[in-house]
């Protein structure tokens, strides 16, 4: 089955910086590649996802990319704010639309220092 | 907010006792799941109920046993349960397009809140 495995686990970054989390997944045939977002005590929120036929997307301060051939994908978070501190999942699925395969990472918290 | 709203938000259990955790969602969604939240673990699909059939059960222990009535409302039964079980467990809702001529949707998955579960 599917593997995949996020970096790092924890994240500190100083208010405005970059911030960016990589994923890494196992099966070629994953084509469906969304992030979760969960602040502290409330549930996980999709903020963002990509498909294999793309290589990034965009929406906002948050963008994410995708390289098939290395089997990895990234979360860039720009000008970080505060409300971004929370612990962000990556995810792979085999199936476009149905989650019954999706795959989820470990989790990066990430830390905004004022 | 309340698409998917589950009940109780907390629960402590012995080891004997039998317990259910109820999740209902009001998006109009075809498939919903239970997923198991550990600390330093990857969110675990528990099962998935997709236009009202169970489709993926991942292994998990007998001693969890899900009840979907209907597209809107999903059970999770609890019994002779293990301090190894204590966990936050989540629903899900979705519009599943898995299947061929279904309606559109994005396939996002909407959380509950969670119900936080503690095995004495």
């Amino acid at each position: 089955g599917e593997n995949v495995e996020q970096h790092p686990s924890t994240l500190s970054v100083q208010e405005g910086d970059s911030a960016v989390i990589k994923c890494t997944y196992s099966d070629s045939a994953s084509n469906y590649f969304p992030w979760y977002k969960q602040e502290l005590g409330k549930r996980p929120q999709l903020i963002i996802d990509i498909r294999s036929n793309v290589g990034e997307k965009k929406d906002q301060r948050i963008a994410v990319t995708l390289n098939k051939t290395a089997k990895h994908f990234s979360l860039h978070i720009t000008e970080t704010q505060p409300e971004d501190s929370a612990v962000y999942f990556c995810a792979a699925s085999l199936s476009n639309f149905g989650n019954e395969k999706l795959t989820f990472g470990t989790g990066t918290r990430l830390t905004i220092i004022p | 907010e309340t698409g998917v709203t589950q009940t109780p938000r907390h629960l402590v259990m012995g080891m004997t006792n039998k317990k259910s955790l109820k999740c209902e969602q009001h998006l109009g969604h075809n498939a919903m799941y239970w997923y198991k939240q550990s600390a330093k673990k990857p969110l675990e699909l528990m099962f998935v109920y997709n236009f009202k059939e169970q489709t993926e059960n991942n292994s998990v222990p007998s001693r969890f046993s899900p009840e979907c009535p209907n597209s809107s409302h999903l059970f999770l039964h609890l019994h002779t349960l293990q301090p190894e079980d204590s966990a936050l467990y989540l629903c899900a809702s979705s519009q599943d397009l898995s299947r061929p001529g279904g309606p559109s949707g994005t396939g996002e998955l909407f959380f509950g809140e969670g119900s936080r579960l503690t095995v004495l």
